[in-house]
């Protein structure tokens, strides 16, 4: 059971929007900055955002990422076949001794 | 082009021992962290622990601190997880990634390794 809380799963037809969401607390998401990963079937994670709000190079800005207070959200617009993936929201955790820590993902359905 | 490229898939029996590697190439590997990342069959993506290979400093998650010995050489480019006496739930998916740390508390890993499947049977 991880420390930071995603729903298992969430789905939306193309086109449409969809947000995850990633529950932390004060020592972690509180404190830090998050950081989200895709993972497409079979294949290796990828970054989609780091510290919070910014997208690497590459990545579409249908990718938006947020943080209020102990939650982030990752938002994702003009949903595609393609997106249909894991996501994983990370971040540091000031009472784990290595401070690393992710989520326990979520499973999107594009219907 | 930075690349991270781990050792093949394994096959093992319980009690044997294993190292698994992966090698960075196209940024100067000495100064960025390494993480290793599990993720076993049909579940979520678990830390395991960091290295840096300038000086070899490691950090592991409770979790698998003692379970496991991660190491690197950096005059091979090449970071490392081994195991002394694997068990059967061993069997994962394991993955490098280069984390990234910037001043303001900024972590988050870049670039992936492919993965390197370990399976562990009788």
């Amino acid at each position: 059971q991880s420390v930071l809380t995603q729903p298992p799963s969430v789905s939306a037809a193309p086109g449409q929007r969809v947000t995850i969401s990633c529950s932390g607390s004060s020592s972690n998401i509180g404190n830090n900055f998050v950081s989200w990963y895709q993972q497409l079937p079979g294949t290796a994670p990828k970054l989609l955002i780091y510290e919070n709000n910014r997208r690497p190079s590459g990545i579409p800005d249908r990718f938006s990422g947020s943080k209020s207070g102990t939650s982030a959200t990752l938002a994702i617009t003009g949903l595609q076949t393609g997106d249909e993936a894991d996501y994983y929201c990370v971040t540091w955790d000031t009472n784990l001794s290595v401070g690393g820590v992710f989520g326990g993902g979520t499973k999107l359905t594009v219907l | 082009e930075v690349q991270l490229v781990q050792s093949g898939a394994e096959m093992k029996k319980p009690g044997e021992s294993l190292k698994i590697s992966c090698k960075g190439s196209g940024y100067s590997f000495s100064t960025f962290w390494i993480g290793w990342v599990r993720q076993m069959p049909g579940k979520g993506l678990e830390w395991m622990g960091l290295i840096y290979p300038g000086d070899s400093d490691a950090t592991y998650s409770p979790s698998f601190q003692g379970q496991v010995t991660i190491s690197a050489d950096k005059s091979i480019n090449t970071a490392s997880v081994q195991w002394s006496s694997l068990k059967a739930s061993d069997a994962a998916m394991y993955f490098c990634a280069r984390h990234v740390r910037q001043r303001g508390g900024s972590y988050y890993f870049d670039y992936w390794g492919q993965g390197t499947l370990v399976t562990v049977s009788s």
